[in-house]
């Protein structure tokens, strides 16, 4: 089964205590990313990566590291959270950019999410 | 870059109503604008997608419109029925630093009332 797998799905932590929150896919995809979703901020680019190290900034990367050693996996790392980064986390793939004429390789398919809370 | 407007932020239908969500972008060279579904406690999943050379697409129940000409897009869901309560994002394909990127609105909360 085709799919994005995040864990863990809900942390709880204290300011300044290094975390990771891993991502994984299943579909030989080039792209991937990672979103924090704020209510009334929708969804957010934190960082994204077109491929094996290869990775940039997106629309909020501050407090954020993002490494892409292998295809599959692209984790995020938070180290030293704040309460400013309590929020809701989703790891994305795709096969972008993606292959002329195909519309399928457009798509971009989201993990389940993971809940950080930092007190 | 692009930017992209969603109106509006919730909304609350009688079941059997129609739903429409209208979505603005502003990069005139975007040319792909997928919607996605969030349900409670899931991450978002495509639902439909549309390219800037079709004006209409339908799938079922639901069905985008795209203009390019006033760079908006819509979402209509006909015939609404309680398990379409979600939240809907709708994004288009703009781009930044040179690559491509998605960019979403910021969502809507739609209420579908048995």
């Amino acid at each position: 089964e085709a799919q994005v797998t995040q864990n863990p799905r809900y942390l709880i932590t204290v300011t300044g205590k290094k975390l990771t929150v891993t991502c994984s896919q299943n579909m030989n995809h080039e792209y991937m990313s990672w979103y924090r979703q704020d209510p009334g901020l929708g969804l957010r680019q934190i960082y994204y990566s077109m491929n094996v190290e290869v990775t940039d900034k997106g629309d909020v990367p501050e407090g954020y590291k993002v490494s892409r050693k292998e295809k599959r996996n692209f984790p995020l790392i938070l180290e030293s959270p704040s309460p400013n980064q309590t929020s809701l986390y989703f790891c994305a793939s795709s096969s972008f950019p993606p292959l002329r004429g195909d519309i399928s390789t457009d798509t971009q398919y989201f993990g389940p999410g993971t809940r950080l809370t930092v007190l | 870059g692009e930017n992209v407007e969603q109106h509006p932020s919730t909304l609350s239908v009688q079941e059997g109503d129609s739903a429409v969500i209208k979505c603005t972008y502003s990069d005139s060279a975007s040319n792909y604008f997928p919607w996605y579904k969030q349900e409670l406690g899931k991450g978002p999943q495509l639902i439909i997608d549309i390219r800037s050379n079709v004006g209409e697409k339908k799938d079922q129940r639901i069905a985008v419109t795209l203009n390019k000409t006033a760079k908006h897009f819509s979402l209509h869901i006909t015939e609404t029925q309680p398990e379409d309560s979600a939240v809907y994002f709708c994004a288009a394909k703009g781009t930044q630093g040179g690559s491509e990127k998605l960019v979403f609105g910021k969502g809507t909360k739609l209420t579908v009332n048995p």
